[in-house]
């Protein structure tokens, strides 16, 4: 079956460390996403590929990092500096940008140790 | 700066009853989705409204979309406690070139026996 997989489903983090979320898609799309939820709110975007190697920031990229070296795969990093990271972070893949074709993955929820 | 607003925040009805879930933004966009995401699930796409006076219809649920106010509606019919979940407008524009995706905060329905 075609979909979004993220992993891992929950993830801790310790003060300091750098931590990677993954998401993997074979829906053969060309745009991914990152998304964060906060409890209460509705979903910010974090950073967005069009395209194998390239991406672009969002609204919230301060503290994160992505890589987009295959079509199928856009790791998200949350680094050190992303000093308030405990969220529940979401991906996303739509074919060539088309919002109306938006797919997500199940969700990696990550929390501070 | 567009803002996604959605109207009430929380929503307790009872089973049978019916009730209007309102979302209005603040800038042009001829194109608003509605999801439906479970506690700690992905969210679900339920409708895409692609032009003024759009209306879709799903079960119990049916969506509309007036561009010139700005304004959508998620009407939801003879409420049955399946439908409980939290319901996300998000509104498609155009910033910096690229296409942008704004989420409102979320509808939390629950349906009463």
């Amino acid at each position: 079956d075609g979909g979004i997989t993220q992993s891992p489903k929950y993830l801790f983090r310790k003060e300091g460390q750098n931590v990677t979320l993954s998401c993997e898609q074979n829906l053969n799309h060309d745009a991914m996403y990152w998304y964060r939820q906060d409890p209460g709110q509705g979903l910010r975007l974090i950073y967005y590929s069009q395209i194998v190697n390239d991406f672009q920031k969002g609204d919230i990229a301060e503290g994160y990092s992505v890589s987009r070296e295959k079509k199928e795969s856009f790791p998200l990093t949350v680094t050190s500096a992303q000093k308030n990271p405990t969220a529940f972070y979401l991906c996303a893949s739509s074919i060539g940008g088309a919002y109306e074709k938006l797919f997500f993955g199940s969700g990696t929820q990550l929390s501070v140790l | 700066e567009l803002k996604v607003e959605q109207n009430p925040l929380f929503l307790s009805m009872q089973e049978g009853k019916n009730y209007t879930i309102y979302c209005n933004y603040s800038t042009t966009s001829d194109r608003l989705y509605w999801y439906r995401q479970d506690p700690g699930k992905s969210l679900e796409s339920l409708f895409v409204l692609l032009s003024n006076g759009a209306v879709k219809q799903e079960g119990r649920l049916m969506a509309s979309l007036d561009t010139k106010a700005r304004l959508s509606t998620l009407h939801i019919t003879a409420a049955v406690h399946d439908l409980s979940a939290t319901y996300f407008c998000a509104v498609d524009i155009l910033q910096g070139g690229s296409e942008k995706l704004v989420f409102g905060k979320g509808t939390k329905l629950t349906v009463n026996p």
